[in-house]
């Protein structure tokens, strides 16, 4: 199974900068996806990280306020842009294997508290 | 859009006992994963499933494709197994809709 590298666990961030979150995966797989969780809510779709091409966003998230990075098949990152304390929530990778498309798996989150 | 609705929402049992935590979706899948996570936000795959039962140790998965139903079960619960526990339905799309969760306390 896929072992993912989410960085940083946890971060405390003032309103108006940006955190780049950053998943990295130890095999080459085919899909990464990355979610959002807000306080008390279930985890909502931002986009899908396409490798050497630019993400697939999901309604309601736009390239500007979550750019997404994805040079190769086993890295990807997220940058949460200009943030207030409404982008406070868990993101999460989550990545499918070339072998094994229909499995899931899922990083260990980034807990994000904007201040 | 696939709709995955979960119950309970939040379950309290005293140690040792069995647990039940069902998921309901509204179109067919092609795959349904159950998911726990812990505090600090990570996310562990439990089961997936297309059909059937799998079993691992006291976690113990079922889905009826007909009823569009799954179930999760814990045998002889202990405090370790607290957590949130999630059901995600993969559609024709491949995307997983995830379901809002069960907050399950195990007390000693």
């Amino acid at each position: 199974s896929a072992v993912i590298s989410q960085k940083p666990s946890r971060d405390i961030c003032q309103r108006g900068t940006s955190l780049t979150i950053q998943c990295q995966v130890d095999s080459q797989v085919t899909m990464m996806f990355w979610y959002r969780q807000q306080p008390g809510q279930s985890l909502t779709l931002i986009a899908t990280a396409n490798q050497g091409s630019e993400a697939t966003y999901e309604s309601g998230f736009v390239i500007d306020k979550f750019p997404i990075s994805r040079p190769n098949l086993t890295f990807s990152t997220l940058t949460v842009s200009n943030m207030s304390p409404e982008d406070s929530s868990i993101y999460l990778c989550s990545v499918e294997e070339a072998r094994r498309r229909t499995e899931a798996f899922f990083g260990q989150g980034t807990r994000l508290t904007v201040v | 859009k696939n709709e995955v609705e979960q119950s309970p929402q939040n379950l309290t049992a005293q140690e040792g006992e069995f647990i039940t935590i069902n998921c309901s979706y509204s179109v067919g899948i092609s795959a349904l994963h159950w998911l726990q996570q812990h505090p600090g936000g990570g996310i562990v795959s439990l089961f997936m499933l297309s059909s059937g039962k799998k079993k691992h140790g006291r976690l113990i998965a079922t889905i009826n494709i007909q009823e569009k139903h799954s179930s999760l079960h814990i045998t002889a619960s202990h405090p370790r197994d607290s957590a949130v526990y999630i059901c995600a339905a993969r559609g024709s799309a491949r995307q997983l809709t995830f379901g809002s969760g069960t907050q399950l306390t195990v007390l000693p």
